[in-house]
């Protein structure tokens, strides 16, 4: 397809498993970010990948998070361990330049995983 | 410490009717995004601001970026149904920097 896709679009587990969400960015687009959408929030910032420089995870809640971006493609976004408080829609987005300051970089986002820890 | 925060945090309006919603900070910005998302589905860009007391028009929506900027407002004038959705602010803090930071949105519903 075109646009980002995201997978699972709904997960629902038991706390204290692991899950694993995928993002495939738009073909051509060397940024990446996962951002999480909680109820009521906005977006919180969690990762950016860019090309083959290292990731800033600055916005990674805890190190039971990790993501990892494969051929600089594909990324998975793992959550071990998983609590409640995960909770929330997962969104990936790509950009084709990264957006810095004044770069008028637009985020193509895909349409979440939706994430359900019971 | 919500970095952008957005008012007001719901409205709901009558077809054809005008609003304005904003988004302020203490920081400036280098440049500030809009973005509408409607349920179940990503944001999608509307307009990018990035110079001090810039106005930009989207047909029926003005976007307008503060002198300072460290605010924007967007105007609907004659809001239809199909504006009904979650508007959200982005800002980047810096011109290095490529971390878009969000505030929690406006969500609008427009009522036929």
């Amino acid at each position: 397809g075109a646009g980002v896709s995201q997978s699972p679009s709904n997960k629902v587990t038991e706390k204290g498993k692991d899950v694993e969400l995928r993002c495939d960015p738009i073909s051509g687009h060397t940024a990446l970010y996962w951002y999480r959408q909680s109820l009521g929030q906005g977006l919180e910032f969690l990762i950016y990948f860019q090309g083959n420089s290292a990731p800033d995870k600055s916005g990674l809640p805890s190190d039971r998070f990790s993501a990892e971006r494969t051929g600089g493609s594909v990324s998975t976004l793992t959550i071990q361990r998983t609590q409640q408080e995960d909770s929330a829609v997962y969104l990936c987005a790509s950009s084709y330049l990264p957006y810095r300051g004044r770069n008028t970089g637009e985020l193509f986002f895909g349409e979440g995983s939706r994430l359900t820890v019971l | 410490t919500q970095l952008l925060e957005q008012s007001p945090q719901f409205l709901s309006i009558q077809e054809g009717e005008n609003l304005t919603v904003y988004c302020n900070s203490s920081s400036v910005f280098s440049s500030l995004q809009w973005y509408r998302q409607e349920p179940g589905e990503g944001p999608v860009l509307l307009v990018t601001v990035v110079t001090g007391g810039e106005v930009k028009k989207l047909k029926r929506l003005t976007f307008q970026f503060g002198d300072a900027r460290k605010d924007s407002s967007l105007h609907i004038t004659a809001a239809q149904p199909g504006d009904t959705g979650l508007y959200l602010c982005a800002g980047a803090l810096g011109a290095g920097s490529y971390q878009l930071t969000f505030g929690k949105g406006t969500k609008l519903s427009v009522i036929p």
